[in-house]
């Protein structure tokens, strides 16, 4: 499988952006790179995915390099609300279906 | 729509019994996969059904099997139960199985094996 490499933790202010990055130097011609977040205590979230291009939605931005072997997910005015474990996954479609493959995540803390 | 339900939500269990977790999708959606989450291992894949076909299997023992019903829903079964199997167990639903499609979490269930 595909590894995905994210930093352990990052910090952010409240209202400013934040840029979290991901590595997955192996990725497969056929692999969608999806973004999901975890708040404590709850099932991970979607947050956004792409394939090729670069990706926006209400949540949150996705920069994918022209080479796919790097992405970065953009938070455009970080809240408080958007302190979470960001897990950068790359989805698999093999001949017998699909799964999700989690990394370790980067912890966001949010500061007032 | 209402979103993918788990119960119990909490459990205890004593080594050595039996568990099973129940899963209800998302109304529409057809497959559902199975996560383990713990401290140390992260989150984990178990398994995925599709048509209550076993489409894809993580690397965990025989211990942990699963099943899934004509209407989607779907459980987990946990036998002789090891103190390493206090996790969280999540579900997801997605419409099918493609790589595409946004899986959607439920809360979980919180099992601890005393």
């Amino acid at each position: 499988d595909a590894k995905t490499t994210q930093p352990n933790s990052m910090e952010s202010n409240e209202e400013e952006p934040v840029h979290l990055p991901c590595n997955h130097s192996t990725i497969s011609g056929t692999d969608y790179i999806h973004w999901y977040r975890q708040l404590p205590s709850q099932g991970p979230e979607y947050v956004i995915h792409g394939l090729t291009s670069n990706v926006n939605n209400r949540m949150a931005s996705l920069a994918i390099a022209e080479d796919r072997k790097s992405s970065t997910l953009i938070l455009h005015r970080a809240t408080l609300r958007d302190a979470a474990v960001y897990y950068c996954i790359l989805r698999h479609q093999e001949t017998s279906g699909s799964r999700l493959t989690f990394g370790e995540g980067t912890q966001l803390t949010v500061n007032p | 729509k209402a979103g993918v339900t788990q119960t119990p939500r909490y459990l205890i269990k004593t080594r050595g019994q039996q568990v099973t977790l129940s899963c209800s999708p998302i109304s529409g959606h057809r497959s559902v996969s199975w996560y383990q989450q713990t401290p140390g291992q992260g989150l984990q894949f178990l398994f995925e059904y599709f048509s209550e076909t076993q489409r894809n299997k993580g690397n965990f023992p025989g211990r942990f099997s699963g099943r899934q019903f004509s209407n989607s829903r779907s459980e987990m079964n946990v036998s002789t139960l090891e103190l390493g199997d206090s996790a969280l167990y999540l579900c997801a639903s997605s419409p099918g199985a493609y790589s595409r499609e946004t899986q959607y979490f439920g809360p979980g269930t919180r099992l601890l094996v005393l």
